[in-house]
């Protein structure tokens, strides 16, 4: 089975362009998850979708961030715009509740450098 | 609310030497407990689990037993290699269900030849 599937895996981007994360859970998963992983802040939750809706966006820092999830097979993370203190490495994930105890399969991540 | 907590890093040991992370974590409810692990360059890669009170999870020589008494996880391995050389994440699945892992803060161990 294909696994979370995340691009682009890299982006290097100028201050004050708009960057588009992509993600495509896992088939037949009902939650996806954005985390953002930093050095200083370790592993954050931004912000999950349960059946295509968003849940709780408590995790996303600012008003420059905004997710999308169209249908169970895509969902877009937004940066507009984008500042140098958004360099992270920003994973998808995906879950289907109640199955294997919750586990949560996570994408290779989208390394971005703002410059 | 529910949070976990894992020992500081970087863990620095020897190809061979006997490896404990420790992982404590405090929920309501029955939560199922978890490893991560993150290679160089890589995302995260689920390790092994325990859905239950006194369940061992186990993989790749690794092991870890859902305490519930002194509510830890504890992640363990006999004989390390420089392979295992990784970032190790203790996690717990929210107590309300709702699909979400609590992730504590990560544990990086470089095992030297």
């Amino acid at each position: 089975d294909a696994g979370v599937i995340q691009s682009p895996r890299h982006e290097v981007t100028e201050m004050g362009q708009e960057v588009t994360l992509r993600c495509k859970p896992i088939s037949g998963h009902d939650y996806l998850f954005w985390y953002r992983q930093t050095m200083m802040r370790g592993l954050e939750l931004l912000i999950y979708f349960n059946n295509n809706v968003p849940i709780d966006d408590s995790g996303m820092p600012e008003d420059r961030f905004s997710a999308k999830m169209p249908n169970a097979s895509f969902s877009t993370l937004k940066i507009q715009p984008s500042e140098p203190r958004d360099s992270a490495v920003y994973f998808c994930a995906s879950s289907l509740i109640g199955a294997s105890g919750n586990t949560i399969y996570f994408g290779e991540g989208s390394w971005l450098t703002v410059v | 609310g529910d949070s976990v907590t894992q020992m500081e890093g970087p863990v620095t040991l020897s190809e061979e030497a006997c490896l404990t992370i420790n992982c404590t974590y405090t929920a309501t409810g029955y939560p199922s407990l978890f490893w991560y692990v993150q290679y160089p360059g890589e995302g995260l890669q689920l390790l092994l689990k325990a859905t239950k009170a006194d369940d061992k999870g186990s993989n790749k020589g690794f092991e870890a037993t859902y305490r519930k008494e002194t509510t830890s996880f504890h992640l363990e391995k006999g004989s390390v290699q420089v392979s295992d050389s990784a970032v190790y994440f203790c996690a717990l699945s929210a107590s309300s269900n709702t699909g979400k892992l609590i992730f504590g803060q990560g544990t990086t161990l470089q095992v030297k030849p």
